[in-house]
């Protein structure tokens, strides 16, 4: 089975810090998604990222996929309390359909 | 906005017995999904079906069966429920090529 490995699994920062997640595999992807996770609810897209070296930007949080297409990061500035959830990334790496998701980072950013 | 709809939250059922997990969503999506989450062990794809009528195993298929009558129904049946299943269930969907899955609220099974 083609791993999507993320770390760091737990992250416990306070209010205003910056921190970085990353998603790293051996396998290449035509594109990598980041979903994030609330308490008692499914995940939620938050982008996608397609081409290699691409940056996006959501608010504070800012997206790379990586130049060989086979890692991402996820950097979060000046964290506030709502970013609390579970970070996950994830990618189809044959194009089949069968979507592997990262076993995740669980972030709390405390006031 | 795509809504996927998990009709049972919570469940709570007992070695052996049978278990159907459903899943609707509303939006003509093509392809629809069968996850399993468990802690340090993120998201396990079990099945998903591609049209209706067809179906494929993903990485954790064994003692799961699913059925797509309609395109817009996705089930997980748990023939003989083991105390290893217990875990939460989520459901997605997305149209071909999206790249974009939208979850439903999830399914938290437990089995005693």
């Amino acid at each position: 089975t083609q791993l999507l490995e993320q770390s760091p699994q737990f992250l416990s920062i306070q209010e205003g810090e910056n921190l970085t997640v990353y998603c790293n595999s051996s396998s290449v992807f035509s594109s990598l998604q980041w979903y994030r996770q609330e308490p008692g609810e499914g995940p939620v897209l938050l982008v996608t990222v397609v081409t290699g070296g691409e940056v996006k930007k959501l608010k504070r949080l800012t997206f790379q996929f990586g130049d060989a297409r086979k890692d991402s990061s996820l950097h979060i500035t000046a964290a506030q309390p709502g970013d609390t959830g579970l970070y996950l990334c994830a990618g189809d790496p044959s194009g089949t359909y069968k979507y592997i998701f990262g076993t995740g980072t669980r972030l709390k950013v405390l006031a | 906005d795509v809504k996927v709809t998990q009709s049972s939250r919570y469940l709570v059922k007992r070695t052996g017995e049978k278990v159907f997990l459903e899943c609707v969503q509303d939006m003509d999506h093509e392809n629809m999904f069968w996850y399993r989450q468990d802690p340090g062990l993120g998201l396990r794809l079990i099945y998903f079906s591609y049209d209706v009528k067809m179906k494929e195993k993903g990485d954790i298929p064994e003692g799961y069966s699913v059925s797509r009558e309609k395109k817009e129904r996705f089930s997980l049946i748990l023939e003989s429920a083991s105390t290893n299943q217990t875990s939460m269930y989520l459901c997605a969907s997305d149209y071909s090529g999206a790249n974009v899955l939208t979850f439903g609220a999830g399914s938290r099974l437990t089995v005693l």
